[in-house]
């Protein structure tokens, strides 16, 4: 069964602060690994999409970065409006879980100000 | 309109009432799915249609009834309810067999007084 797991639960930052968080996963042929940013009372917004081990992409002051058993989101000098709920998911290739993703618990991001 | 679309935003209903969620999704996906996500919660996926057929139910009480007259849209019939069902649900659709991943509804807040 596929498995993913974020770290920390909440992290609060400064705003200029830079920091990273974790989504560590186990899965049965991985896929794609996916990375979601939400918003209170909102629904899930696609940020980026990671296929294989030593990728990367960036959006602005996010990067995300895959290894063969984590993915780690950076930010560089948050602003308050990147405070957002961040979700990992991974798009595995076996059995029950063809074409399901498993998400993770997420992390809470607050920057202030 | 483009993208997942769910109506209403917002739902207040009493516990005897008989509700309907919708979904239409204008993506060309040939996968549905219901998600609950409840306050400082990880989403719970409901039920997943693929092809117009239910191919799980992750133990849902029977108060939830989905329904998916065809690829573009989902109903969640509600009826019955208690306190403890209120939450965002969100409509999610994808594209089984791509390595794509979801794309989110803005979800219907739901609140059972």
């Amino acid at each position: 069964e596929d498995q993913v797991t974020q770290s920390p639960e909440a992290l609060r930052l400064q705003e200029g602060e830079s920091s990273s968080l974790n989504c560590s996963y186990t899965v049965s042929g991985l896929r794609g690994l996916f990375w979601y940013r939400q918003d209170p009372g909102k629904g899930p917004e696609f940020l980026f999409t990671l296929y294989s081990a030593g990728e990367e992409k960036e959006k602005e002051r996010l990067k995300a970065t895959l290894t063969k058993k984590e993915s780690f989101l950076h930010i560089t000098a948050p602003k308050p409006e990147d405070s957002a709920t961040y979700l990992c998911a991974v798009l595995g290739a076996g059995g029950t879980s063809y074409g399901k993703l498993t998400f993770g618990q997420g992390t809470i991001l607050t920057v202030h100000p | 309109e483009t993208g997942v679309t769910q109506t209403p935003r917002h739902l207040v209903m009493g516990m005897t009432n008989k509700k309907s969620l919708k979904c239409e999704q204008h993506l060309g996906h040939n996968a549905m799915y219901w998600y609950k996500q409840s306050a400082k919660k990880p989403l719970e996926l409901m039920f997943v249609y693929n092809f117009k057929e239910q191919t799980e139910n992750n133990s849902v009480p029977s108060r939830f009834s989905p329904e998916c007259p065809n690829s573009s849209h989902l109903f969640l019939h509600l009826h019955t309810l208690q306190p403890e069902d209120s939450a965002l649900y969100l409509c999610a659709s994808s594209q089984v067999g791509s390595n794509y991943g979801y794309t989110f509804g803005s979800g219907t807040r739901l609140t059972v007084v």
